[in-house]
């Protein structure tokens, strides 16, 4: 079975704290992807990577940044958190082959609330 | 880039009829079309996909038909059950291929017994 974790699944910052969100994948998947999910608005991409040290913008990439250091992990920060950074966030990976299937697997997800 | 528009946002159906979401999408470059299942407090899931050499796809009491021209494709499930319950998002690729998807806004289906 694939594995994604994420590092809490709830967390509470202040205003301008700086904010790291971990995701970790077991099973050897080039890309990742970060989302944020809000009522009304489904899943909006935020960044995605497809091999270490490589990442692209996706939709709403305004106050986040991300590192891919190892294969297997996939960070998400907010350098400095703001309330309408308030919101689900889903990491997902998949293979990158076309010859593999398409599907993304998520992770639980983690509940951020700026204070 | 692409643009997923889903309706309706929500639905409510009895228990073993029929339910019936639909998606458009912008890019006709688009050529992979997944639906995604969320029940409450999960991760979404991959329920169904369709690539666009196939205009339908069925997998028990779900299926998924696709319009290529005028770029609209459809999640049905037949014969509904409590355990249909949950939140359904469409989803296009758009650049690169199927690497990065955009998703509809999603819809809440609720099984009433």
């Amino acid at each position: 079975d694939v594995k994604v974790t994420q590092s809490s699944r709830y967390l509470v910052k202040r205003t301008g704290e700086k904010v790291f969100l971990e995701c970790v994948q077991d099973m050897d998947h080039e890309n990742m992807f970060w989302y944020r999910q809000d009522p009304g608005l489904g899943l909006r991409l935020i960044y995605f990577s497809y091999d270490v040290k490589m990442k692209e913008k996706g939709d709403i990439p305004e106050g986040y940044s991300v590192s891919r250091e190892k294969k297997e992990r996939f960070s998400l920060i907010l350098e400095s958190a703001s309330t309408n950074q308030t919101s689900m966030y889903l990491c997902a990976s998949r293979y990158r082959g076309q010859a593999y299937s398409y599907e993304q697997y998520f992770g639980p997800g983690t509940r951020l609330t700026v204070t | 880039g692409e643009n997923v528009e889903q309706h309706p946002s929500t639905l409510s159906v009895q228990e073993g009829d029929s339910a019936v979401i639909k998606c458009t999408y912008s890019d006709s470059a688009s050529n992979y079309f997944p639906w995604y299942k969320q029940e409450l407090g999960k991760r979404p899931q991959l329920i169904i996909d369709i690539r666009s050499n196939v205009g339908e796809k069925k997998d028990q009491r779900i299926a998924v038909t696709l319009n290529k021209t005028a770029k609209h494709f459809s999640l049905h499930i037949t014969e509904t059950q409590p355990e249909d319950s949950a939140v359904y998002f469409c989803a296009a690729s758009g650049e690169q291929g199927a690497q990065k998807l955009v998703f509809g806004q999603g819809t809440r289906l609720t099984i009433n017994p």
